[in-house]
């Protein structure tokens, strides 16, 4: 079936640092990739997608490249700041799978300081 | 690992019904716990938090009468789709947290609601 792996955390970071939180996919089909985030005590959001290889996605200065050939979707931010800090997740769609629409990673948990 | 379960994972009801979904966190105290719902090729939306022995609250345009949310134990919330219509035909995710902070949490294997 369809998984999602992604790095575990805490990630500890100064501010103004560059981020990179790895994550990698399986899937049977063509499917669309995620970054949601989580801030503490809220629910998810949507950070960023991409839905076909070569896709990149990006929001608030984070970026995501949707890359086929190492099934990866690897989350990059070039300086982050305090208000950055949260939990993230990878996940998959795979419209082809009907039984499993969403996949997620573990999560990710930030952690900046100033 | 902590889990948390999704039950029914699939479900199939006529319109005008009710259907209950059931999100329970099996080892470990949910203190919080949120209800999404996806959209086909759409990302998650969330519905609603629910707090364990309060209300819940909803997110702007989504319908408290129509989606009623229970939490009545630290382990257990539901979700119930009343008078369910086609276009309520979705997946429902749950998520589950047990730390006031928010930064454990865990996801329910969803479940697909078909209302014919």
């Amino acid at each position: 079936g369809d998984s999602v792996t992604q790095m575990e955390g805490p990630v500890t970071l100064s501010e103004e640092a560059c981020l990179t939180i790895n994550c990698t996919y399986t899937a049977t089909g063509y499917p669309s990739l995620f970054w949601y985030v989580q801030y503490p005590g809220e629910g998810l959001q949507l950070l960023l997608k991409a839905t076909k290889a070569d896709d990149k996605g990006s929001n608030k200065g984070f970026e995501a490249t949707y890359r086929k050939e190492t099934t990866s979707f690897h989350l990059e931010k070039g300086s982050v700041q305090v208000s950055d800090s949260a939990v993230y997740f990878c996940a998959l769609s795979d419209w082809g799978n009907a039984g499993n629409m969403l996949t997620f990673g573990g999560g990710t948990r930030l952690m900046v300081k100033p | 690992g902590a889990v948390v379960s999704q039950h029914p994972s699939r479900v199939i009801c006529k319109s005008g019904t009710s259907v209950k979904i059931e999100c329970r966190s099996l080892d470990f105290q949910a203190t919080t716990m949120f209800w999404y719902r996806q959209f086909p090729k759409k990302s998650l939306m969330l519905m609603a938090t629910s707090n364990e022995g309060s209300k819940a609250t909803y997110e702007q345009g989504v319908e408290k009468d129509k989606f009623l949310i229970n939490h009545a134990s630290l382990t257990l919330s539901t979700l119930t789709v009343t008078s369910a219509h086609p276009e309520d035909s979705s997946f429902y995710i749950c998520s589950a947290s047990f730390d006031t902070s928010g930064n454990t949490i865990y996801f329910g294997e969803g479940s697909w609601l078909t209302v014919v």
